[in-house]
């Protein structure tokens, strides 16, 4: 059974960092893309970020362009997603999730919630 | 603003029928690329439920199925049971936002 685990949460002040941890089991995690997705309290889900299975292609949405990173360690089979430049509008349950393949997000994890406030 | 319009609630009885439906554009659904619904339960993580606009994941009964014409989408659910009630969420690729656009969700309440 595939299993994503979040971790690394918490309540950060503005214009703080912080760096979210999703561990990989039950998969050939090196052979897959994966995404971090938020949804924001009483809002919808937003895609905010995806890496390649190699992690050599990135792409970010233009809310968090230029603020977040995403990164992998495939001998750890651990995806990561390093905020910084926090703001209050960031604050969000954080999922991981493999894919996109053929452009859905087949599985995710519980997420990790992120407030962002001082 | 999502790119996908889904209705905030549908709701049915148990044993009845629902659909829920999803509206996209010339930048995502319109264009051809494929549409994908997730079930989101209260506590737990999402679910795919239909990706590549009508196809089943192992495990996800057949009471579940997808459809797509034009710039549009729609998730029925058939045989409608409590344990159904939760979110349930579009998605598709959208080249406007060079990124993969979700639906608002829509609230799924079994009377």
């Amino acid at each position: 059974e595939v299993q994503l685990l979040e971790s690394g949460g918490g309540l950060v002040q503005p214009g703080g960092s912080l760096r979210l941890s999703c561990a990989a089991s039950g998969l050939t995690f090196s052979s897959f893309a994966m995404s971090w997705v938020r949804q924001a309290p009483v809002r919808g889900l937003e895609w905010v970020s995806a890496l390649s299975a190699p992690g050599t292609s990135t792409y970010y949405a233009d809310s968090v362009k230029g603020r977040f990173t995403i990164s992998r360690d495939n001998s750890k089979n651990t995806l990561y997603l390093e905020m910084n430049s926090l703001r209050a509008e960031d604050t969000a349950i954080y999922y991981c999730a493999e894919g996109p393949r053929d452009d859905a997000f087949h599985v995710w994890g519980r997420g990790t919630m992120v407030t962002v406030s001082s | 603003q999502s790119v996908l319009t889904q209705p905030p609630s549908v709701s049915g009885a148990p044993g009845q029928r629902v659909t829920i439906s999803c509206t996209g554009s010339n930048s995502n659904i319109g264009v051809g690329y494929h549409v994908h619904w997730y079930q989101h339960l209260p506590g737990t993580a999402p679910r795919l439920l239909i990706y590549g606009n009508n196809n089943r994941p192992s495990g996800v009964p057949d009471r579940f199925s997808g459809s797509k014409s034009g710039t549009s989408a729609s998730l029925a659910i058939t045989g409608l049971q409590a344990e159904d009630e939760g979110v349930y969420y579009c998605q598709s690729y959208d080249s406007k936002l060079s990124g993969w656009g979700f639906g608002g969700g829509t609230k799924l309440t079994v009377l």
